[in-house]
C-alpha cells in the first residue's frame, strides 16, 4: 500500500535551517508530482511546494519562496525539503503529499522555530 | 494566486441530515482541478474529491462533489458519525496549488 513517511522535523532558532525527508513506498514514485503542504499550530492547510517527476519543474508559495529549496531522488523514492532562514511564522506541521491533489498524505513532522 | 473561500466556517447537523459545503473561488478554475479533503483531529488529512467530482478510493458514495467556474460544493448525503470533521478545498490548474480556510463539520 502507499506509504509516505516524513522525518527530520525538530525545534530549530530562527535563522536556522532543517532539512525534510519523506520516503515513499508502495507506488512508482517516479511517475508522479510530490508536494509539501504545512498547517500551523490550529490553523488550516497551507501549500508549500511541489515538484514535478523528474525535478524539472518546481514551484513555492510566496511565503517561502528563496528560502526553501524542494528536491528529489527518484532512484531512493525520496523528496526533500531544505529549510533556511527559517521564521517563527514556519512553526507547522509539514506533511509530504502525492500528486498535485494530494492524492495520499504522510502522516507529518513537526518543525518548531523558536529561541 | 487564486483564493478559495469556503462556506460557512462551522456547520452544525444531525447525523443523518444533508451536508452541504461550498467553496469560491477568486478567479475561474479553467478546468476541473479541484478536490476536497478531509481532516479528523490528530489525523493527516484525506482526499475525498479529485477532478471536482471524482471520489478518491475507498470514499462512501454518500460523498459527492460538483461545480465549475468559481462555486464548487461537495455534499455529503447523509452525515453519519466519523463524518464529523474539517473539511478543505484545493485548487490545483493554477500555481501556487491552494486550499480553503476550511469548514469545520460539527454535531448539532
Amino acid at each position: 500500500q502507499v506509504q509516505l513517511v516524513e522525518s527530520g522535523g525538530g525545534l530549530v532558532k530562527p535563522g536556522g535551517s532543517l532539512r525534510l525527508s519523506c520516503a515513499a513506498s508502495g507506488f512508482g514514485f517516479s511517475d508522479y508530482y510530490m508536494s509539501w503542504i504545512r498547517q500551523a499550530p490550529g490553523k488550516g492547510l497551507e501549500w508549500v511546494s511541489y515538484i514535478g517527476s523528474f525535478g524539472s519543474s518546481v514551484d513555492y508559495a510566496d511565503s517561502v519562496k528563496g528560502r526553501f529549496t524542494i528536491s528529489r531522488d527518484n532512484a531512493k523514492k525520496s523528496m526533500y525539503l531544505q529549510m533556511n532562514s527559517l521564521r517563527a511564522e514556519d512553526t507547522a506541521v509539514y506533511y509530504c503529499a502525492r500528486g498535485r491533489y494530494s492524492s495520499y498524505w504522510g502522516q507529518g513532522t513537526l518543525v518548531t522555530v523558536s529561541s | 494566486e487564486i483564493v478559495l473561500m469556503q462556506s460557512p466556517g462551522t456547520l452544525s447537523l444531525s447525523p443523518g441530515e444533508r451536508a452541504t459545503l461550498s467553496c469560491r473561488a477568486s478567479q475561474s478554475i479553467s478546468s476541473s482541478d479541484f478536490a476536497w479533503h478531509q481532516q479528523k483531529p490528530g489525523q493527516a488529512p484525506r482526499l475525498l474529491i479529485y477532478d471536482t467530482s471524482s471520489r478518491a478510493t475507498g470514499i462512501p458514495d454518500r460523498f459527492s462533489g460538483s461545480g465549475s467556474g468559481t462555486d464548487f460544493t461537495l455534499t455529503i448525503s447523509r452525515l453519519e458519525p466519523e463524518d464529523f470533521a474539517v473539511y478543505y478545498c484545493q485548487q490545483y490548474d493554477g500555481s501556487p496549488f491552494t486550499f480553503g480556510q476550511g469548514t469545520r463539520l460539527e454535531i448539532k
